[in-house]
């Protein structure tokens, strides 16, 4: 079974707008890690943002915020006030035992096209 | 810059041939991980090293091997080349992860792409 599922492998938003792409995980370990990247068409994988299975609020981080469903084991990623710049494949990942620097798990990502 | 150096950034090799991809981390850091993102792909684990010692395996090939050195960086080799090893290979590392470190992320070098023609 995928660790990390994101279904949209492609998404168009019109710039300035909001756009959420979706993450589902699995996992049966109470400790875990959500993490988001960015992948410009340059190939560097640039790191957003960061959920703890334990964190009581919603990760943000500038224009970038976590829309963290614990019960439904979702954590899509909201950018606000979408820029061309914006123009990149996320990819959602998931880390397992906390405790651990165990490997990041990835999903096969979504490509995001910021329309002008 | 995430202070993860790798080399070459690119290579164009042949068939049947060996290659070796070399990674420095992060000043500190003593995981490394390597990735493999073949084309329109995600990131499939390879392998990880803990300050010298395999901590964890992947889909990593049997033709396909590394090693992490006493001064922390890391080679991957690759031999006996196929068409499908053609990729784009990452090489990450982080840091402590708890209170007195942070949330574990990886920071990723730019990326060795090889071409097996």
């Amino acid at each position: 079974a995928q660790k990390i599922t994101q279904t949209q492998p492609g998404m168009f938003v019109q710039e300035k707008e909001a756009v959420t792409l979706d993450c589902t995980y699995d996992t049966s370990d109470p400790s875990y890690g959500l993490f988001w990247y960015k992948q410009p068409s340059s190939g560097e994988m640039i790191f957003l943002i960061y959920q703890g299975s334990y964190d009581q609020q919603n990760a943000t981080e500038g224009r970038y915020s976590l829309n963290f469903q614990k019960a439904r084991k979702s954590a899509n990623l909201v950018i606000s006030a979408s820029q061309l710049g914006d123009s990149a494949m996320y990819f959602c990942a998931m880390r397992e035992e906390l405790s651990g620097n165990t490997p990041l798990v990835f999903g096969k990502g979504t490509r995001l096209s910021v329309i002008a | 810059d995430s202070g993860v150096t790798q080399t070459p950034k690119h290579l164009i090799t042949a068939t049947g041939q060996r290659v070796t991809l070399r990674c420095s981390p992060r000043s500190g850091d003593l995981s490394v991980y390597w990735y493999q993102q073949s084309l329109d792909q995600g990131l499939q684990f390879l392998i990880q090293y803990y300050n010298g010692e395999e901590r964890a395996k992947g889909n990593i090939l049997e033709r396909f091997s590394a090693q992490q050195f006493p001064d922390l960086h890391s080679e991957l080799n690759l031999s006996s080349l196929e068409l499908g090893d053609s990729a784009l290979y990452f090489c990450a590392s982080s840091g402590p992860i708890g209170i007195l470190g942070g949330t574990g992320e990886l920071f990723f070098g730019e990326g060795s792409r090889l071409t097996v023609l």
